[in-house]
Formats: C-alpha cells, structure tokens, sequence
C-alpha cells in the first residue's frame, strides 16, 4: 500500500497559489518525499523531492512539518496547464528503492 | 538524448496470447520500474530492479515476469494475456536519490 494520504480532488483559481497536502505518518527517517504530476494520460512529471527542509525550485515550492509526518507542495502562480493528478510518494534506498503512488490529488484550475 | 523509450505504444492481444514490453533508458540509471495504471486510478507498481541481473516484486505481480539482462533495458512479459491486463504500462528509471524519468506508455488492449 502506498505509505501516503491525499485529497482525491481540489479546485484553484488561475493565478493563485495552490497547496496540496500530503499525510505520511508513517514516514522513517531515512525517506524522501517526492512530488510528481500527471498531466492527461502522459508518463509521470517529476516536480520536487525533500528530506526535511523547505524547498523550491522554478516549478514549485515543498514545504514538510518539523515531525515529517507531513507535507505541502504549493504552486505560487497556478495556470490552467497546472491540471494535473498530483501524486506524493515517500522513496528510500534503505527499503529497496521502490516507488509506491497512491491514488494522488486531481487539481483543477479554473479561470 | 532519447531518456525512457517504450516499445510498443500501443497493443491489441487476444486472451492467451503472450508479449514483451521493452523499456529502454540512455541515463545510465540503476532503478527501473514497470506500472499499470487502470482508468481514473493512480499508478501500482508491478516489479523493479535495483540494478543490472536484479528484479523485485512490486504491488501487484502476478501474471507479469521482468528481466533486467542489460542495464539499460527493463523487459516486461506477460506469458498468457488477460483481459483483467487492459491498462496503461509506465517504465520509469532514476539514481539512487534523484528524480524519476517516466516513459510515455504502452497502451495495451486484451480482447
């Protein structure tokens, strides 16, 4: 089972930001969390990965609770290509490496 | 610089009959993985390896067989096609911590 929980859908309006949230209770030390997204039917997108602290890159911002139980992707600026299936997953080399996705956040934009 | 290649796009089986999946990566990756996604659901992970000659079960194995003989190829069998096997195949590959690269997906039809 995939080790993480999220909300089926959200909606946000063009040109604000969007939080998705993202529940690993369960997550060791030793994980990373990775966001991905999944625009139509295309492979898979990667967007950002974290292992405590905050980050950000050009696509998105990763923010993770002090206790890593969970987290928060935010896009600054969502534009209608932002709809998407978000998918949070928590990855380590120390269980094998393998990729387990949930069910993931459909988000909407909307004008 | 190809990244995931997948071959074929897209396949029509009758019940019974068997086929390979090829996926093939030029990143010099260790990891690679083979998902299923059915309609309106998130990815589940079928088999991965962790490097050349090595193969692991995911989520969701059964019926499926991987071999790993070259590292930059992952092959996905399926020896007697089921129509429960209808669905999208993802192969994606990556290094230890770094992000996943995702192919574009086999379209695979079983009637």
């Amino acid at each position: 089972d995939a080790k993480t929980t999220q909300p089926p859908s959200m909606d946000c309006a063009e040109g604000r930001a969007a939080n998705l949230p993202c529940n690993h209770s369960t997550i060791s030390g030793n994980e990373y969390v990775y966001w991905y997204r999944q625009i139509h039917s295309q492979g898979p997108q990667y967007i950002i990965h974290g292992l405590k602290n905050n980050e950000t890159n050009e696509m998105a911002s990763l923010i993770i609770t002090e206790d890593r139980k969970s987290s928060t992707l935010i896009l600054p600026h969502a534009t209608l290509r932002d709809t998407a299936v978000y998918y949070c997953i928590v990855r380590s080399p120390y269980n094998n490496n393998d990729m387990r996705f949930g069910a993931g956040t459909r988000l909407t934009v909307k004008p | 610089n190809a990244g995931v290649t997948q071959t074929p796009k897209f396949r029509v089986l009758k019940t019974g009959q068997s086929m390979t999946l090829l996926c093939a990566q030029d990143m010099n990756h260790e990891y690679m993985y083979w998902y299923r996604q059915d309609p309106g659901m998130g990815l589940r992970l079928i088999h991965y390896s962790v490097g050349e000659g090595t193969t692991a079960k995911g989520e969701v194995p059964d019926g499926y067989n991987v071999s790993r003989l070259k590292k930059q190829n992952f092959l996905l069998g399926l020896e007697s096609a089921a129509p429960s096997q209808t669905s999208v195949y993802f192969c994606a590959s990556s290094y230890e911590y770094t992000e996943a690269f995702f192919g574009q997906g086999t379209r695979l039809t079983v009637v």
